[in-house]
């Protein structure tokens, strides 16, 4: 069955960088994209960006992008999320998510990450 | 930047109602790059339904879409206890894609 397994949860300053890590198994992880979508704490949902694992292109929104990188590494089926100097409006729980386009099929369990002086 | 507009806010029904979702988008979206999710509290999202009207994997018949154009509808066909939670729409036809604000839908 389709697994998205995500990194555990953060702690971070505010200025600091944070990477979470997004472990697929169960079908063939260059077949299709990831999305990265956040909720802050009572709010809805936010998408952030999208990633193909086969070829490595993104579309990244506006909001975040200069401070947002996203990464694949398909010898081991993981996509990677890094968000540079972070503030405390980026606390959130962020999921990623399986779909060749937008519409995502299947969501990881979701990391949470505090920025808190 | 394609804007979703949810209503309502909050639905607040008896299980066995029937329940319809509006999502209104702020430029012409194809149906094929809507979206409609349910998320439960402490949860990550599911996806319901996508495209003009297919349900995702699992996902029972009382669950229902349509739209096009500007505007999507989900339809709850008769609440089960389970279906009380929040409801988002998405569009991805545009970049960047987007969420409707949510439609919560509580136990009257």
């Amino acid at each position: 069955q389709v697994q998205l397994v995500q990194s555990g949860a953060e702690v971070k300053k505010p200025g600091a960088s944070v990477r979470v890590s997004c472990k697929a198994s169960g079908y063939t992880f260059a077949n299709y994209g990831i999305s990265w979508v956040r909720q802050a704490p009572g709010q809805g949902l936010e998408w952030m960006a999208w990633i193909s694992a086969y070829t490595g292109k993104t579309i990244y929104g506006q909001k975040l992008q200069g401070r947002l990188t996203l990464t694949t590494d398909t010898s081991t089926s993981t996509a990677y999320m890094e968000l540079r100097t972070l503030r405390s409006d980026d606390t959130a729980v962020y999921y990623c998510a399986r779909g060749s386009t937008g519409i995502s099929h299947y969501w990881g369990q979701g990391t949470l990450v505090t920025v808190s002086s | 930047e394609i804007v979703l507009t949810q209503s309502p806010d909050t639905l607040s029904l008896s299980p066995g109602e029937r329940a319809t979702l509006s999502c209104r988008a702020s430029q012409s979206v194809s149906s094929n790059y809507f979206a409609w999710y349910q998320q439960k509290p402490g949860q990550a999202p599911r996806l319901l339904m996508y495209g003009e009207s297919s349900r995702a994997s699992g996902i029972p018949d009382r669950f229902s879409g349509s739209g096009s154009g500007t505007e999507s509808t989900l339809t709850i066909s008769r609440l089960e206890p389970e279906d009380f939670a929040v409801y988002y729409c998405q569009q991805c036809g545009s970049t960047p894609w987007t969420f409707g604000q949510g439609t919560k839908v509580e136990i009257k």
